[in-house]
């Protein structure tokens, strides 16, 4: 079955400072990835999805990019953090064919 | 129109209850629909696949109607455990997961 390693799990960042968070996907191939955040007592908010390496789709302007180097790899990064990329970040999975996602455990990321 | 609609809620229920969900759907190609639970400061995790002819697991019973493109969710004898937040999730003809904002629900003693 997928597995979906995401770290790291809590991260307390400056303002202007750079962000890099990587989610590995095992168990299968060619998936979809997906970066997804939740800021406090809201619902998922869609950052970026991926069908392919090198293929990324941004839903909503924002201070983020994606990456997808490797087909099993996801990387969302930004150059210079704001206090309102402030949430818990999640990357998700789902197979070719096969559309139920799987999720990492999620980043808490706190920009101070 | 948001894509995927959901109550917000909370809805707050004594053990033993009955509670329904329900979400609705805007886009009419969507393929895939599934109920997941999130519990505090966790990840959510998939609770059941929603089928054209419905389905049930133990308690939950997950119904879809592609005519009014709503799905809902029912829970029998709420448990204290059940408490949590459950989200609506579609999948779109891209392969697309697009997921409702979530409904909270809390069991009270």
């Amino acid at each position: 079955s997928q597995t979906i390693h995401q770290w790291p799990a809590t991260l307390v960042q400056p303002v202007g400072s750079p962000l890099s968070l990587e989610c590995t996907v095992e168990g299968t191939s060619n998936p979809n990835l997906y970066w997804y955040r939740q800021a406090a007592g809201r619902g998922l908010q869609l950052l970026f999805y991926s069908v392919g390496i090198g293929q990324i789709s941004s839903e909503v302007p924002q201070n983020l990019s994606a990456s997808r180097p490797q087909d099993r790899q996801f990387i969302l990064s930004s150059k210079k953090l704001l206090l309102s990329d402030s949430g818990f970040y999640l990357c998700a999975g789902g197979g070719l064919g096969d559309t139920e996602a799987f999720f990492g455990q999620g980043t808490r990321l706190t920009v101070v | 129109r948001k894509e995927v609609e959901q109550d917000p809620g909370p809805f707050n229920v004594p053990e033993g209850a009955t509670v329904a969900f329900n979400c609705t759907y805007s886009n009419s190609a969507s393929q895939s629909f599934f109920w997941y639970r999130q519990d505090c400061r966790k990840e959510p995790k998939l609770l059941m696949s929603v089928y054209s002819s419905g389905n049930e697991d133990g308690r939950f019973t997950a119904q879809l109607n592609r005519a009014s493109q709503y799905i809902s969710l029912l829970i029998r004898d709420s448990k204290l455990s059940d408490s949590a937040t459950y989200l609506c999730v579609v999948s779109r003809s891209a392969r697309q997961l697009t997921f409702g904002s979530g409904t909270q629900l809390t069991v009270l003693p």
